[in-house]
């Protein structure tokens, strides 16, 4: 079965600027997360959905972040506009539903630097 | 809320030699326990996971784990490294909502770089 996809898998952006990535989980899985990896870090949540609905957003900078999942399938983060300290690697993960033992499958990234 | 301490940024070791990497949890509720690995330029992949059960866990490639509740611990061994287990290793626990139902959120160490001299 096809894996996470992520697009694009590199980006340079200039500080102020905004940014789009895009997401599309393996097919059938409902839950869907957004994580960002700070070099020498481990991933932090940013969101998570359930089918085209939030379920966690504690941990998403709302005043220069948003995500959508409209159609409850694939899902697009934007930042806008973007700090320096937004550099990272922004994963997304898929689940095939949201319960604790339930194996996330992740994506292989982009990296985003902001200059 | 829950969190994970993984002991060593980096761990060295030579190709053939035992692998252990520390991982310590901390968390109110039985937890669920996952080790990933990343390699350079991709994404995590599940290595094996803890939920419940034989506290005695093995994964891919030949690591296993061990779930200790007293010590609240989950250190990923391997018998004998491969130059191709060089890569970055994280432990990670899912975690509960405020309402004490899951949600499935998952909280990461800082991680671990395995490097294997040949």
């Amino acid at each position: 079965e096809a894996g996470v996809a992520q697009s694009p898998r590199y980006k340079i952006i200039e500080k102020r600027q905004s940014v789009a990535f895009w997401c599309n989980p393996i097919s059938g899985h409902a839950t869907l997360y957004w994580y960002q990896q700070i070099l020498g870090q481990g991933p932090k949540l940013l969101i998570q959905f359930q089918n085209n609905g939030v379920v966690d957003d504690s941990q998403l900078p709302k005043d220069r972040f948003s995500a959508e999942r409209l159609k409850g399938v694939d899902s697009t983060l934007k930042i806008q506009p973007a700090k320096l300290e937004d550099s990272a690697v922004y994963l997304c993960a898929s689940s095939y539903r949201a319960r604790e033992r339930e194996t996330q499958y992740f994506g292989p990234g982009t990296r985003l630097t902001v200059l | 809320a829950q969190s994970v301490t993984q002991l060593g940024s980096h761990v060295s070791v030579s190709e053939g030699a035992l692998v252990l990497l520390r991982c310590n949890y901390s968390s109110s509720v039985p937890p669920y326990l996952f080790w990933y690995v990343q390699y350079p330029n991709q994404g995590l992949q599940l290595l094996l996971k803890y939920t419940t059960g034989a506290t005695l866990v093995k994964g891919i490639n030949g690591f296993e784990a061990e779930f200790k509740k007293s010590e609240t611990s989950f250190h990923l061994t391997k018998p004998s490294a491969h130059m191709s287990d060089a890569a970055e290793y994280f432990c990670a626990v899912s975690s509960f909502n405020a309402g004490g139902t899951s949600y499935g959120k998952l909280t990461f160490g800082q991680g671990t770089i395995l490097t294997v001299h040949p």
